[in-house]
């Protein structure tokens, strides 16, 4: 089954602690992209990475890691600094390179809440 | 700065009835915009974009420079049009996926 995974659904944290939120591909995307998503507001950019090794922030990066070891998995850091880290988050991957416009892939998505 | 606006947090029309969903931008440059839906408990997904000028499910979205916009039309509208729609735009052109999204609009079709 072809697709875009993140885990767990739902996650609860403690304050002051780091958790890693997970997303797997399948897909043979190149690249990979993480959004939050907070009530009443549009999705906004944490990090996107184009090809494994390598990954750039993006608006909202501060608080947040990520690595990109493998071309399948894109995981998603929350720590201790992000001040607000309640939220939704989306996973989502596109083919890279010369294409343009090209479709982002989205997962179903992990909802954060910090206890 | 780069932005996306849509005004409407919620619109109900009636089974039948033409829909227009409004989505302002504001970008510098040539933009690629796109419209992305989430039905009920599914995931977010691509319904057009606007450079390939596609009809999908009866919807339309034509970018007018003029009065910067880009707004989802279908003209007549089916309940299982009911969805969460989202207008988004390509900060670098279409070159990645690195989108600025509205805030998004609830489509509701009332039978």
């Amino acid at each position: 089954d072809g697709g875009i995974t993140q885990s767990p659904k739902y996650l609860f944290r403690k304050e002051g602690q780091n958790v890693t939120l997970s997303c797997e591909q399948n897909l043979n995307h190149d690249a990979m992209y993480w959004y939050r998503q907070d009530p009443g507001q549009g999705l906004r950019l944490i990090y996107y990475s184009q090809i494994v090794n390598d990954f750039q922030k993006g608006d909202i990066a501060e608080g947040y890691s990520v690595s990109r070891e493998k071309k399948e998995s894109f995981p998603l850091t929350v720590t201790s600094a992000q001040k607000n880290p309640t939220a939704f988050y989306l996973c989502a991957s596109s083919i890279a390179g010369l294409h343009t416009n090209t479709e982002a892939f989205f997962g179903q998505g992990t909802r954060l809440t910090v206890v | 700065a780069q932005r996306v606006t849509q005004p409407e947090k919620l619109l109900s029309v009636l089974k039948g009835a033409p829909v227009e969903l409004k989505c302002n931008y504001s970008y510098s440059g040539s933009p690629e915009l796109f419209w992305y839906v989430q039905y009920s408990r599914q995931r977010l997904q691509l319904l057009l974009r606007h450079i390939s000028r596609e009809s999908i499910k009866g919807f339309t979205a034509d970018l007018n420079k003029g009065e910067t916009s880009f707004h989802l039309k279908k003209p007549f509208a089916q309940e299982e049009d009911s969805a969460m729609y989202y207008c988004a735009l390509s900060q670098d052109g279409g070159a990645t996926n690195k989108l600025i999204f509205g805030t998004g609009t609830l489509l509701a079709v009332q039978p």
